[in-house]
């Protein structure tokens, strides 16, 4: 199955570790691509390949893989991290993108 | 610094056809992929196609048959024709730039409303 599995919230303490997870079986061959996405703005690269921030990503956010889970860890949450966060693939044998249903993360 | 400017109609009657606009300004359009996603709202990203500098096109099957991706490089612009809309095809629609594998540029966002 191409499909991916987000959960639909998580929240973490401000200044606490936090990982959103994205689960499904292509996720063994492909690394998970990340996007942060604010009320009213368009989706944001934050984490892509192996572990590749773009220039301007705060080093706090990382990324994982085991299995056929994709992780998006953020080391020391702020407040400004409050958004939600699609995970994505591209797969490459039909040159399709799909992304998971997204998670919500709330700092409190 | 590369940037993705979009633009189109913004209010559709059921049965129209939607038609957006998206320029490259400021860098290349060659080696990369171009692509509309478009998200309903308070829902996820669809991804709806992509086409490539040289006219190579994929699309989502689930829109296949009422969706067209074309491009003009000598404008670096390319566009998103979606036929007989519904209320279903209400959402923000986004152009990107498809960057090896990842979407690493998007437009600021197009809200398309369908509606009688």
């Amino acid at each position: 199955s191409s499909e991916l599995t987000q959960d639909p919230a998580v929240s973490v303490a401000l200044g606490q570790t936090v990982r959103v997870t994205c689960q499904g079986d292509s996720l063994r061959d492909y690394y998970a691509t990340w996007y942060q996405q604010k009320p009213g703005q368009a989706p944001l690269l934050v984490v892509y390949g192996k572990n590749n921030r773009p220039s301007g990503i705060p080093d706090r956010f990382s990324g994982s893989s085991s299995g056929h889970t994709g992780s998006l860890t953020i080391t020391g949450a702020q407040a400004e991290d409050e958004a939600d966060y699609y995970c994505s693939y591209r797969d490459s044998r039909t040159n399709h993108w799909v992304f998971g249903g997204g998670t919500r993360l709330t700092v409190l | 610094q590369v940037q993705l400017q979009q633009w189109g109609a913004g209010l559709l009657k059921p049965s129209e056809t939607l038609s957006l606009t998206c320029a490259v300004y400021g860098g290349s359009f060659s080696g990369y992929y171009w692509n509309w996603i478009r998200q309903p709202p308070g829902k996820g990203l669809e991804w709806i196609g992509e086409i490539s500098h040289s006219g190579d096109i994929q699309y989502n099957p689930s829109l296949k048959s009422r969706v067209a991706i074309s491009l003009d490089t000598s404008k670096n612009q390319f566009f998103l024709n979606l036929t007989s809309v519904t209320a279903a095809d209400t959402a923000m629609y986004y152009c990107a730039r498809d960057n090896y594998g990842h979407l690493d540029l998007w437009g600021q966002g197009t809200l398309v409303t369908v509606s009688s």
